[in-house]
């Protein structure tokens, strides 16, 4: 069972569009992580959230982290064929990560 | 800096068989965990060591899974017999010390049992 809940499931958009994915949990984390991972690839951190409220921009990325720290999402703008990946979002109590089941992007060129 | 090494990236069994695999965390990581990504979900914890104590094998199937970390450095994760569902890519990710959460990622390991 999967503590915290992503969606949409799947994501296909044109170059240059925008998307968000959602990531929510009835439970509370001390923080939470976005990884990207491509095909035959583990996961790679992309970033963590602390703070209640928080945002953080990454390039054309912008991950915000919910007021009750209970749900996060991940914006990108004018997306690029080179971000097509599995988006996966953790969340972190006591160094231990619980991840959603993912949302698999495709950029279509 | 090396990465995290996984060995073997493939491997097909049948039911029944055993296989062993193995993890080599970044260089002086004292923290190691193993996970099981099953096609269509996120990863999920089977052990946490640190050092070369179990820390959380609360998620771990022990009646056919076994993994060890004895001179606190590489590891080996065993299953045994392996059953249909245990088909999956196995994932092992390090951690250094201190406050960081931040956990470094080996390629995985594919399972595919027959």
């Amino acid at each position: 069972t999967q503590l915290l809940e992503q969606s949409p499931q799947f994501l296909s958009i044109q170059e240059g569009e925008n998307l968000t994915v959602y990531c929510n949990s009835s439970s509370v984390f001390s923080s939470l992580q976005w990884y990207r991972q491509e095909p035959g690839e583990g996961p790679v951190l992309l970033v963590t959230v602390v703070t209640g409220g928080e945002v953080k921009k990454l390039k054309r990325l912008t991950f915000q982290f919910g007021d009750a720290r209970k749900d996060s999402s991940l914006h990108i703008t004018a997306a690029q064929p080179g971000d097509t990946g599995l988006y996966l979002c953790a969340g972190v109590v006591d160094y231990k990560l619980s991840f959603g089941a993912g949302t698999t992007v495709t950029v279509r060129a | 800096e090396a990465g995290v090494a996984q060995s073997p990236r493939y491997k097909i069994i049948e039911k029944r068989q055993s296989v062993a695999f193995w993890c080599n965390p970044i260089s002086g990581h004292a923290t190691l965990y193993w996970y099981q990504q099953i096609l269509g979900q996120g990863p999920k914890l089977l052990i946490q060591f640190q050092n070369n104590g179990v820390v959380d094998d609360s998620q771990l199937p022990k009646d056919r899974f076994s993994a060890e970390r004895l001179k606190g450095v590489d590891s080996t994760l065993k299953i045994q017999p392996a059953k249909l569902e245990d088909s999956a890519v196995y994932l092992c990710a390090s951690r250094g010390g201190g406050s960081t959460d931040t956990q470094y990622f080996g390629p995985g390991t594919r399972l595919t049992v027959l």
